[in-house]
């Protein structure tokens, strides 16, 4: 099956620091992969849509000065928060979209990063 | 985007079949519809997706009449370890299966 490794799984930092996640599509070429954001007891929320070698589409109220994503190859995609403070403080999951034949699309995902701000 | 809505919870005991209904009345021609597992504090893991008739593969039978409407994931026999919430989206391929909205999901458990 396709996997999807995201790193790290935990991540405690202080307040007005940055953190960088990354995510991984280790058998198969992803053009495009997705990050996600999920509170406690509730659904996904999609915070971007991150491209190969072009710039991130944010979803409306993610900002993007705040949540830098970079697609520099097939197999990585990083989300880093940046000036991070306890607000921002969630799961971040990230998926890559494998397209199969046909051009059906699947999204596989990460196991998620739980980011902890003091 | 079409919308899918789902039973907020469902009980069920081991052994059991279980079948989880979502309605997605908006769906359009171009949708796939997509079922997803998630356990506690990890990332959704893919079950099946079909686009109408029936679709199965070793883990569980995707259920989609003619009017594509409504979808039902069908789990043979569950155990303990199927409590989790199962989410039912629908990807339009048009637009490259992004923007999947993710509604409440269904919560299951399965009890001894």
């Amino acid at each position: 099956g396709a996997v999807v490794s995201q790193h790290p799984s935990w991540v405690i930092c202080k307040s007005g620091t940055s953190v960088k996640i990354e995510c991984r599509s280790l058998d198969f070429q992803a053009t495009t992969m997705f990050w996600y954001r999920q509170f406690p007891k509730q659904s996904l929320m999609l915070m971007a849509t991150s491209n190969e070698g072009s710039k991130a589409t944010y979803e409306q109220g993610v900002e993007k000065d705040k949540f830098l994503i970079n697609h520099a190859s097939l197999t990585l995609s990083t989300l880093t928060v940046t000036s991070a403070h306890p607000e921002d403080s969630s799961f971040y999951i990230c998926s890559a979209l494998r397209m199969l034949a046909g051009g059906i699309g699947i999204q596989y995902f990460g196991a998620g990063t739980r980011l902890s701000v003091l | 985007l079409a919308k899918t809505t789902q039973p907020i919870s469902m009980d069920s005991y081991e052994g059991q079949e279980v079948n989880i209904t979502c309605s997605h009345n908006n769906i359009a021609t171009n949708d796939y519809i997509t079922w997803y597992q998630q356990f506690p504090s990890q990332g959704p893991r893919f079950i099946i997706q079909g686009y109408k008739t029936k679709v199965t593969n070793e883990v569980a039978s995707l259920f989609i009449p003619a009017d594509r409407k409504s979808s039902t994931l069908s789990l043979p026999r569950v155990s303990l370890s199927d409590t989790a919430v199962y989410y039912c989206l629908v990807g339009d391929e048009g637009t490259g299966f992004q923007k999947l909205v993710f509604g409440t999901g269904t919560r299951l458990l399965v009890s001894p």
